[in-house]
């Protein structure tokens, strides 16, 4: 079955950059995601990348795709405690019936 | 333009009995989707509506259901409640199909005691 993996839990500071990690094992996805979700809230979406592309840029954030190895990251420059939620990476597009998310990481922004 | 709304926000139920939630889509949106979170199983995808017809179904027991009316907006209802339907449902809507991007509600928190 699709497996996607992320770390749990990712502690920094006010101002430095965070990298949130997934790994997947299916590779057919054309799509990938990140999503946002705070206490109490809905699923936001962040950015997405193409299968074919390697790094997008999106104001503080960076997301890069390293489809050898089947891993997709987020960066946050300058991180601020507004950031403060569970990140969850997901698999989408052709092929797929649905999005398949993993397990979310709970990023904490010490001030 | 106006984002994926749900209704209610919060309900609590006993076991047996069943419930009702519904979803509104983006205006033009017409595919529909429905996910579960909970702690243990994280998100898990039910199912996904367009054109008023199911067109995917995930892993769960036919007491999980869902309609799509032809305003696009979707009701998904669970009947014979158990304990462990406890969890935050999530709707998500997309523009013509569950591949392409999809945008999520603010969910339903059911709580059955």
């Amino acid at each position: 079955g699709e497996d996607v993996e992320q770390s749990l839990f990712l502690s920094v500071r006010e101002g430095d950059s965070s990298v949130i990690n997934c790994t997947y094992t299916d590779s057919s996805s054309t799509y990938l995601y990140w999503y946002k979700q705070e206490p109490g809230a809905g699923l936001q979406l962040l950015t997405y990348i193409f299968s074919n592309m390697d790094m997008k840029q999106d104001q503080r954030l960076t997301v890069l795709l390293n489809k050898k190895d089947k891993h997709l990251s987020l960066r946050i420059a300058d991180t601020q405690t507004g950031d403060s939620a569970i990140y969850f990476c997901a698999l989408g597009g052709t092929g797929r019936r649905a999005l398949t998310f993993g397990s979310g990481t709970r990023l904490q922004v010490q001030p | 333009k106006a984002g994926v709304t749900q209704t209610p926000r919060y309900l609590i139920k006993t076991r047996g009995q069943q419930v009702t939630l519904s979803c509104s889509p983006i205006s033009g949106h017409r595919s529909v989707s429905w996910y579960q979170q909970t702690p243990g199983q994280g998100l898990q995808f039910l199912f996904e509506y367009f054109s008023e017809t199911q067109r995917n179904k995930g892993n769960f027991p036919g007491r999980f259901s869902g309609r799509q009316f032809s305003n696009s907006r979707s009701e998904m209802n669970v009947s014979t409640l158990e304990l462990g339907d406890s969890a935050l449902y999530l709707c998500a809507s997309s523009v013509g199909t569950a591949q392409e991007t999809q945008y999520f509600g603010p969910g339903t928190r059911l709580l059955v005691l």
